[in-house]
């Protein structure tokens, strides 16, 4: 068990809906990242916080956004969704922005 | 940009010593981890490299050249419980992303 939550583990929806992940790091981490993992495309950075700010982007789409609350729980907001979207989404968190990161359980994200 | 590569798949026998490859190709390189991951699960840390050489840790070993580009995860002594993908990932400059190979699938055998 790392310390990172994630909710929910699984979520079935359709596409074009809206969907929110939740994300708590471990106790004293300030940075959350936010990764996708699908069959075809391996584990891919979308976004990083580091108490509270955006620190660096990846490959997010548009449709996607995230952000940091002030307790640094993180939120992956994922809307007009697409069949394509059908992922693990991972959140991993570290104490600052450079030292080890550590995966949360992860949400399964199945859209029909 | 980031261009990491490792072997799709592999085999080993149960007891036996296995080494993963990987090699990467960057803009920046600020370390380089490496993760394991059964499937469905949250990937999970196993080593990091930042200077040239080797880093051991019980069965486990890392082994980084810089000046090449390469890195390698040594596994030994392989139990059933270490079939999985093992994941190579370059953290870069600016120390915040990381990007991933596409992993390693390891399938031990009795």
């Amino acid at each position: 068990d790392s310390g990172v939550t994630q909710t929910p583990k699984h979520l079935i929806t359709a596409t074009g809906q809206r969907v929110t992940l939740r994300c708590s790091p471990r106790s004293g981490d300030l940075s959350v990242y936010w990764y996708q993992q699908s069959l075809d495309q391996g584990l891919q950075f979308l976004i990083q916080y580091y108490n509270g700010e955006e620190r660096a982007k990846g490959n997010i789409l548009e449709r996607f956004s995230a952000q940091q609350f002030p307790d640094l729980h993180s939120e992956l907001n994922l809307s007009s969704l697409e069949l394509g979207d059908s992922a693990l989404y991972f959140c991993a968190s570290s104490v600052f922005g450079q030292e080890t990161q550590y995966f949360g359980p992860g949400t399964r994200l199945l859209v029909l | 940009g980031q261009n990491i590569d490792q072997p799709t798949e592999m085999t080993a026998t149960e007891g036996a010593i296995v080494q993963i490859n990987c090699t990467y190709q960057t803009s920046g390189f600020n370390g380089l981890f490496w993760y394991q991951q059964h499937a469905g699960e949250a990937p999970t840390f196993l080593s990091y490299n930042v200077l040239d050489g080797l880093e051991e840790k019980g069965r486990f070993s890392s082994f980084l050249s810089r000046s090449k580009g390469y890195s390698y995860l040594l596994l030994k002594e392989l139990q059933m419980k270490d079939s999985a993908s093992y994941l190579c990932a370059v953290r870069d400059n600016a120390g915040n992303m990381l990007t991933f190979g596409g992993g390693t699938r390891l399938m031990v055998k009795p």
